[in-house]
């Protein structure tokens, strides 16, 4: 079985200032690890994933991520945000023979203030 | 392309009442995932199905139903419904047996009264 803990329910940040969210998993087998935002009223839109390969992985709008597999942690970094990053962010670990069962995190509300 | 699309995006229901939800996949994706998302929480898991067979099922009470057409759409049911079961519920779809990504829908909010 999977399981994931999202250590921070709210970080708070203003504009332009870096931030890290984080993110510990356990799993008995081997994983892919996923990072989701969800802006107010709607669905899930994938950030970023790790399935193989570099341990450090990046999304097309400045968001990177770097698995760790001694402590078993993906988190999720931005060097300078903006307003628009303002959005709930979920971590995702699923069996890396199966990605239909995702298992997700509390989530992480990032809050960006001018 | 159109992305993953659920119908309805809203509805209410009272307690006791059975609930239809509905998703339609990416082209050409085969598997359809379901989450039930409680205000305020992560997604939990409910049901995969692959090529209309279920390959996997969360911790659901045997309310929750789904299944998969030969379209590759899918239904979610709920019967006697309880407060809270009250949710955003998303369907998410990938185009191989669960070994490439799951794209989410939009979503159903449901509200049990």
């Amino acid at each position: 079985a999977q399981s994931v803990t999202q250590l921070d329910s709210q970080v708070p940040v203003f504009e332009e200032a870096p931030v890290e969210l984080r993110c510990n998993y356990s799993s008995s087998v081997s994983v892919y690890l996923f990072w989701y935002v969800q802006y107010p009223n709607q669905g899930l839109q994938l950030l970023l994933k790790y399935l193989s390969g570099s341990t450090l992985v990046e999304s097309i709008n400045g968001f990177e991520a770097e698995f760790n597999k001694s402590q078993t942690s993906f988190h999720l970094r931005k060097p300078s945000v903006h307003i628009s990053d303002t959005a709930e962010y979920f971590c995702a670990v699923s069996s890396s023979s199966n990605t239909g069962k995702l298992i997700f995190g509390q989530g992480t509300t990032l809050q960006v203030k001018p | 392309d159109a992305g993953v699309t659920q119908s309805p995006t809203h509805l209410i229901k009272t307690r006791g009442q059975h609930v239809t939800l509905r998703c339609s996949p990416i082209s050409g994706h085969k598997s359809v995932s379901w989450y039930q998302q409680v205000l305020g929480q992560g997604p939990q898991f409910i049901f995969q199905y692959y090529e209309k067979e279920e390959r996997g099922r969360g911790n659901f009470p045997d309310r929750f139903s789904a299944r998969q057409f030969p379209n590759y759409s899918s239904e979610l049911n709920v019967n006697a419904l309880l407060l809270g079961d009250s949710a955003l519920y998303l369907c998410a779809s990938s185009n191989q047996r669960g070994q490439e990504t799951q794209y989410f829908g939009p979503g159903t909010r449901l509200l049990v009264l």
